[in-house]
């Protein structure tokens, strides 16, 4: 598969703060970036996608920006809660496989 | 409105041994995926349906490896022979349609070879 991965595999903010989550990639041909979050003990869930010929894309409390000139990703996650607490994975879907990342654990300090 | 299931939720089993791994995918979503999970490790492309046929399994590691789904909806990923290293948390997705980016994973079934 192709790579992706991540600059930082921990990142500790402080409630209310904003988080920013960044990602590499290899794939040009990729067609959609998504970012999935996962919790403990469960499977992943969809954040976000956004599409290879866009710059940006904001969903609730969330943007996603890409970067195709350097094949980087982020996902900034506005005023950051506890429950925001969990490991970010981005992946690159191509042909209709993902490919993710090995992720990046979010801490939330109270 | 129920979520993807996946049963059992843990397995243990001896090396050697057969076992099956089952996905029940959300109602009406015709994509069909499986990833294998390692500690630390994002999740890794194992195989997707489309409907009932497998549109692409170039994930599976080997030929000990091998996933259905009959009717196009419940799947079931099958291993024979196994073995150690193939202790890890296997995870089913769907999604809606062929080409649908937002994939609802279960929680996913955590194999463990002794």
């Amino acid at each position: 598969g192709e790579s992706v991965g991540l600059h930082l595999p921990t990142l500790s903010v402080q409630e209310g703060d904003n988080s920013i989550i960044n990602c590499a990639y290899s794939n040009s041909a990729s067609d959609y970036f998504i970012w999935y979050k996962q919790e403990s003990g469960k499977g992943p869930q969809f954040i976000i996608d956004i599409r290879s010929n866009m710059d940006k894309r904001q969903g609730q409390r969330v943007t996603v920006l890409l970067n195709k000139t350097v094949k980087h990703l982020s996902l900034q996650i506005a005023a950051t809660q506890p429950g925001d607490s969990a490991v970010y994975f981005c992946a690159e879907n191509d042909f209709n496989k993902f490919y993710f990342g090995s992720g990046t654990k979010l801490n939330v300090k109270p | 409105g129920a979520g993807v299931s996946q049963t059992p939720s843990n397995k243990v089993t001896e090396k050697g041994k057969y076992v099956e791994l089952r996905c029940d995918p959300i109602s009406g979503h015709t994509a069909l995926y499986w990833y294998r999970q390692s500690l630390g490790q994002g999740p890794e492309f194992l195989i997707y349906f489309q409907g009932t046929g497998a549109a692409d399994d170039s994930g599976l590691p080997n030929d000990r490896f091998f996933a259905v789904r009959p009717e196009g909806s419940v799947s079931t990923l099958k291993i024979q022979r196994t073995e150690r290293g193939d202790s890890a948390v296997y995870l089913c997705a769907s999604s809606l349609s062929f080409g649908n980016t937002e994939a609802f994973f279960g929680q996913g079934t955590r194999l463990t070879v002794v």
